[in-house]
């Protein structure tokens, strides 16, 4: 079965400055999907950022980006130039390509981010 | 543009008792889910559906009953609430297959006591 991991329950940036969050992923499996969901406080799941496996340049969204290692299972986050707006829980996830789950999110626990200003 | 619906926002309810959450979405999207969010598990998958009288189950199923009859909603039933399904659901919806994007409502908090 695939897990996601997500090592640091919190993280906390200064404004303007640059963040990165971390994910890895256990699986066996060569085609899928991962993903960087927000959640604000009004607890809406926004998606943030994807990223196909198959696709080695990294996946960018204005000042989203990631860092796709595939053969290191990770697949981290990084945020530049912080705004308040961006405080919020991140939520790494993994979707298969394959089996009768297809479709199916695989989310991690979570990194709570507290931007400062 | 409504997008992906869910209601009630709130919902307190005794244990024993059955509850249904609702999720609606306008964009005619083939793929369904719901997931339930607790401290300490992110979001797992409870029951998923590809199509209008298609459904299977998630990773956390027991104690919930789904059904779709139409294509636009897919209702969670706990048949007998219990306090251990206390949590937030989400509904998502995606267009056509696995490959889409999941858009996720804006959640039920469920209080069971």
């Amino acid at each position: 079965a695939q897990t996601v991991t997500q090592s640091q329950p919190e993280m906390s940036v200064q404004e303007a400055e640059t963040v990165t969050l971390s994910c890895t992923y256990d699986t066996s499996e060569s085609d899928y999907y991962l993903f960087w969901y927000k959640q604000p406080p009004s607890r809406q799941m926004i998606l943030v950022i994807r990223q196909e496996a198959y696709k080695q340049q990294n996946a960018t969204e204005n000042r989203f980006s990631v860092n796709f290692q595939k053969a290191a299972k990770s697949f981290s986050l990084k945020i530049s130039d912080s705004q308040l707006g961006d405080a919020a829980m991140y939520f790494c996830a993994y979707r298969s390509n394959y089996g009768g789950s297809q479709g199916n999110l695989i989310f991690g626990k979570g990194t709570k981010l507290s931007v400062k200003p | 543009d409504a997008g992906i619906t869910q209601s009630p926002r709130y919902k307190i309810t005794e244990t024993g008792r059955q509850v249904t959450l609702m999720c609606h979405q306008t964009w005619s999207h083939s793929y369904m889910f719901w997931y339930r969010q607790d401290l300490g598990h992110g979001l797992r998958l409870i029951y998923y559906s590809a199509a209008a009288d298609i459904t299977d189950k998630g990773e956390v199923p027991d104690g919930y009953v789904v059904s779709r009859s139409k294509t636009e909603n897919f209702p969670l039933t706990l048949e007998s609430a219990t306090r251990s399904q206390t949590s937030v659901y989400f509904c998502a919806s995606s267009l056509r297959d696995s490959q889409e994007t999941q858009y996720f409502g804006p959640g039920t908090r469920l209080l069971v006591l």
